[in-house]
């Protein structure tokens, strides 16, 4: 079946660095992805999406590129601020099928 | 303001005393779906619904029921819980009956069964 893997953190990383955290995928048809973001007590939020191949989707200094030819969709940031310390989720959504999550990145950004 | 809104957002309780989450969006989302969040584990869809009276089973429906009487409401019943039934919930809704992926959340409701 679909499934997601996504890096093992948590992260942490000072403040104006850059980030990745790496998201790879199994589909059998073509998906969508996603990555959602969890700040603490919260909800998750969806924060970007591709629905094809080379989409490239960008939210809030985001952006993830579907790469179809390496089955990946990973997250990166310029530049990362305190306030982007959360839990990170990619996702995956065949049509028809349930979202996949992988089982979430904390990232913590330290002044 | 657009939300999906659960209750309650803390309980603790004891073995085999049913208890009901509810879960309510303003939205006039089609889907809603129930996940459970897990150390290690991610998130595992428990139940969803693609419209009124339509409810489906997820990964994890064991222990678990819901009803979808009305369009706004997704309640999460626990007729008997269990210890292994400790976990943060959260409902979700979408747009469209089937699911696209992009799901609005609620804040979660973190359960403790003694």
């Amino acid at each position: 079946g679909d499934s997601v893997t996504q890096m093992e953190g948590p992260v942490t990383l000072s403040e104006e660095a850059f980030l990745t955290i790496n998201c790879t995928y199994t589909a059998t048809g073509y998906p969508s992805l996603f990555w959602y973001v969890q700040y603490p007590g919260e909800g998750l939020q969806l924060l970007l999406k591709a629905t094809k191949a080379d989409d490239k989707g960008s939210n809030k200094g985001f952006e993830a590129t579907y790469r179809k030819e390496t089955t990946s969709f990973h997250l990166e940031k310029g530049s990362v601020q305190v306030s982007d310390s959360a839990v990170y989720f990619c996702a995956l959504s065949d049509p028809g099928t349930p979202l996949v999550f992988g089982k979430g990145t904390r990232l913590s950004v330290i002044a | 303001e657009a939300q999906v809104t659960q209750n309650p957002r803390y309980l603790i309780t004891v073995t085999g005393k049913k208890l009901t989450v509810t879960c309510s969006q303003n939205m006039n989302h089609e889907y809603m779906s129930w996940y459970r969040q897990d150390p290690g584990l991610g998130l595992r869809q428990i139940y969803y619904s693609m419209n009124v009276e339509v409810t489906d089973k997820g990964d994890v429906p064991e222990g678990y029921k819901v009803s979808r009487k009305e369009k706004r409401n997704f309640p999460l019943i626990l007729e008997s819980p269990s210890p292994n039934q400790t976990s943060l919930y959260f409902c979700a809704s979408s747009p469209r009956r089937q699911n696209t992926g992009e799901l609005f959340f609620g804040e979660g409701s973190r359960l403790t069964v003694l």
